[in-house]
């Protein structure tokens, strides 16, 4: 099966800039997910995707960053306007997991590098 | 809260010798635990996983993971390194007491192992 796709690979901005990342997931994965990965640390949950609904967003910053999944496949996460610490690899995952069974593995794609000067 | 701790930051090994991977964990409930792999410039990838049953779970390229819930441990082992197994491995937990819509993964900071000639 194809694996989670994810682009653009690398991105380098200036701060206050804005910057989009798109995924698109594995077929018939309902459950997507974004992480922010920064060096040295495990990657954090920003937000979940059941379908096209949001079910976790608690660690997503809100004042600057949004995400979508309209059609309930492909996802887009902007970030407006960058700061120096979101410099960080930007990772998206999918699962086959419904919400009453969330013990799936997650696919993860390659992920965005992102780096905010 | 849940949390996943691993307490060494890097393991090295010799190739051909045994090698563990620490980790444990902390859930109000019963833990649903991964370990995913992650090489360089490339996003993490599943493992394996214990969601109930045998304490010894196997998994991917030879690797097992051994359950105990008195020490609230899954340490990830190989009984012979190899070169190629040099990665950052991550441990993760999601509480099974929770609803599907509240149980997110929590990953750990990851472990950096090192397989030498």
């Amino acid at each position: 099966e194809a694996g989670v796709a994810q682009s653009p690979r690398y991105k380098i901005i200036e701060k206050r800039q804005s910057v989009a990342f798109w995924c698109n997931p594995i077929s018939g994965h309902a459950t997507l997910y974004w992480y922010q990965q920064i060096l040295g640390q495990g990657p954090k949950l920003l937000i979940q995707f059941q379908n096209n609904g949001v079910v976790d967003d608690s660690q997503l910053p809100k004042d600057r960053f949004s995400a979508e999944r309209l059609k309930g496949v492909d996802s887009t996460l902007k970030i407006q306007p960058a700061k120096l610490e979101d410099s960080a690899v930007y990772l998206c995952a999918s699962s086959f997991d419904r919400v009453h069974s969330y013990n799936s593995p997650l696919h993860f794609g390659n992920g965005t590098r992102l780096t905010v000067t | 809260a849940q949390s996943v701790a691993q307490p060494e930051d890097q393991v090295n090994v010799a190739e051909g010798n045994p090698l563990t991977v620490k980790c444990t964990y902390s859930v109000s409930g019963n833990p649903y635990l991964f370990w995913y792999v992650q090489y360089p410039n490339r996003g993490l990838q599943f493992l394996l996983k214990y969601i109930t049953g045998d304490n010894l779970v196997k998994g991917s390229y030879g690797f097992e993971a051994e359950f105990n819930k008195s020490q609230t441990s899954f340490h990830l082992k190989k009984p012979s390194a190899l070169v190629s197994d040099s990665a950052l491995y991550f441990c993760a937990v999601r509480d099974s007491r929770l609803p599907g819509t509240a149980s997110k993964l929590t990953f750990g900071t990851g472990t950096r192992l090192q397989v030498t000639l």
